[in-house]
């Protein structure tokens, strides 16, 4: 089946620092890619639509400036955390639609801010 | 507003005997559902899948059951076995392509050997 791939899959970093996640489709292209975000025993929320070629869409209450996506190509997303808090804290998902409404979901990056 | 609600947060079952999660949802726009599988610290793994063409979809232990009126689905796994402990979330997308899923808070389901 088609697969995507995340890296890193857990970082811990400084509070103030920045962080990039990427989120790749390995068989397949992507012009789409979704980040969501989960808190323990919380839901996925989406966060923002990445868009290959144009800019991200972002959900409410998402600062756009915080976490800055880029989709240069139609296999690779990235999740920029900037100045990271530690209310930052989280485990960042993205996922990528193949064919229809089905969507095939990365292994997800756990973020720790300290 | 949360339009898809799993409204039991964990389940436990015995081996053997069928796991039936449950699912509602707000939105009359949504035509089509998935449940996903998810473990901790690891993203969600599609499991099945229907259409609100259909009324059931079977795929081996796995049945999903939907029912529009009442805007409800049902996940059936006969019979539950140990490795199907995990996180199950209920998702719905509306028909567009390309649309983000919105996703149930999940039920943790728990087999019991």
């Amino acid at each position: 089946g088609a697969v995507v791939s995340q890296h890193p899959s857990w970082v811990i970093c400084k509070s103030g620092t920045s962080v990039k996640i990427e989120c790749r489709s390995l068989d397949f292209q992507a012009t789409t890619m979704f980040w969501y975000r989960q808190f323990p025993k919380q839901s996925l929320m989406l966060m923002a639509t990445s868009n290959e070629g144009s800019k991200a869409t972002y959900e409410q209450g998402v600062e756009k400036d915080k976490f800055l996506i880029n989709h240069a190509s139609l296999t690779l997303s990235t999740l920029t955390v900037t100045s990271a808090h530690p209310e930052d804290s989280s485990f960042y998902i993205c996922s990528a639609p193949l064919a229809g409404n089905e969507q095939y979901f990365g292994p997800g990056t756990r973020l720790t801010v300290t | 507003d949360q339009q898809v609600k799993q409204n039991s947060p964990s389940l436990s079952v015995q081996e053997g005997r069928i796991s039936i999660l449950n699912c509602d949802y707000t939105n009359s726009m949504f035509d089509y559902f998935l449940w996903y599988k998810k473990y901790p610290a690891e993203g969600p793994t599609f499991l099945i899948s229907i259409s609100s063409i259909k009324d059931k979809n079977e795929d081996g232990r796995f049945t999903v059951f939907l029912n529009k009126s009442a805007k409800h689905l049902s996940l059936h796994i006969v019979p539950s076995q140990p490795g199907d402990s995990a996180v199950y979330f209920c998702a719905a997308s509306v028909p567009s392509g390309n649309t983000p899923l919105v996703f149930g808070k999940g039920t943790r389901l728990s087999v019991i050997a």
